[in-house]
């Protein structure tokens, strides 16, 4: 089955600074890579999803990018904010298939310092 | 549009006994899916309903653990009975047919003593 790795586990930044979290998953069918912000107490949701037939996405200060070669796919956070606090996960699934469970990685807490 | 949402939000029980969690998935949303988070590792995926149906139970850790959908509306976990090793935060998310975000609830913070 799928098995998806994140890096790092924590990560601390100061407020302004960028934020990188990567992630690498091991099955070449994977085509759909979404991650999720947790912050404390709250549920997972969505701030971006790549699908594999485009390298890179952004939205504001986010963007994710894809290497479908290399199977790993990143999160950056330009010009993090101190609400930028919170655990970010990456995801892997298979779309257009019967099965669509999300294989998470283990999620990587980060903090921005003011 | 309300959100997925979970009861209990916190559930702490003794070993041995049984524990139901129920979701209730944004409406209109035919797949449904039950996660857990054990001990702050990954979220990982436990099974996946379409409609009534199990379309994939691959992630059940064992037959402790029964999740039904009658009327494919709400969903119920449950655990019987439980082990201590069952402690975690138990997510549901739903998504539409053919759609491909998954919208969590808030979470069951299980507790086994």
């Amino acid at each position: 089955g799928e098995n998806v790795e994140q890096h790092p586990s924590t990560l601390s930044v100061q407020e302004g600074d960028s934020a990188v979290i990567k992630c690498t998953y091991s099955d070449s069918a994977s085509n759909y890579f979404p991650w999720y912000k947790q912050e404390l107490g709250k549920r997972p949701q969505l701030i971006i999803d790549i699908r594999s037939n485009v390298g890179e996405k952004k939205d504001q200060r986010i963007a994710v990018t894809l290497n479908k070669t290399a199977k790993h796919f990143s999160l950056h956070i330009t010009e993090t904010q101190p609400e930028d606090s919170a655990v970010y996960f990456c995801a892997a699934s298979i779309r257009n298939t019967g099965r669509r469970a999300l294989t998470f990685g283990s999620g990587t807490r980060l903090q921005v310092q003011p | 549009e309300a959100g997925v949402t979970q009861f209990p939000s916190h559930s702490v029980i003794e070993k041995g006994q049984t524990v139901t969690l129920r979701c209730d998935p944004i409406s209109g949303h035919d797949n449904l899916y039950w996660y857990r988070r054990v001990m702050g590792k990954e979220i990982k995926f436990l099974l996946h309903f379409v409609k009534e149906s199990k379309q994939d139970e691959s992630g059940m850790p064992n037959n402790r653990f029964l999740a039904e959908r009658t009327g494919g509306t709400y969903s119920t976990l449950k655990v019987q009975p439980a082990e201590l090793e069952d402690s975690g935060v138990y997510f549901c998310a739903s998504s539409q047919e053919r759609g491909k975000t998954q919208y969590f609830g808030p979470g069951t913070r299980l507790l086994v003593l």
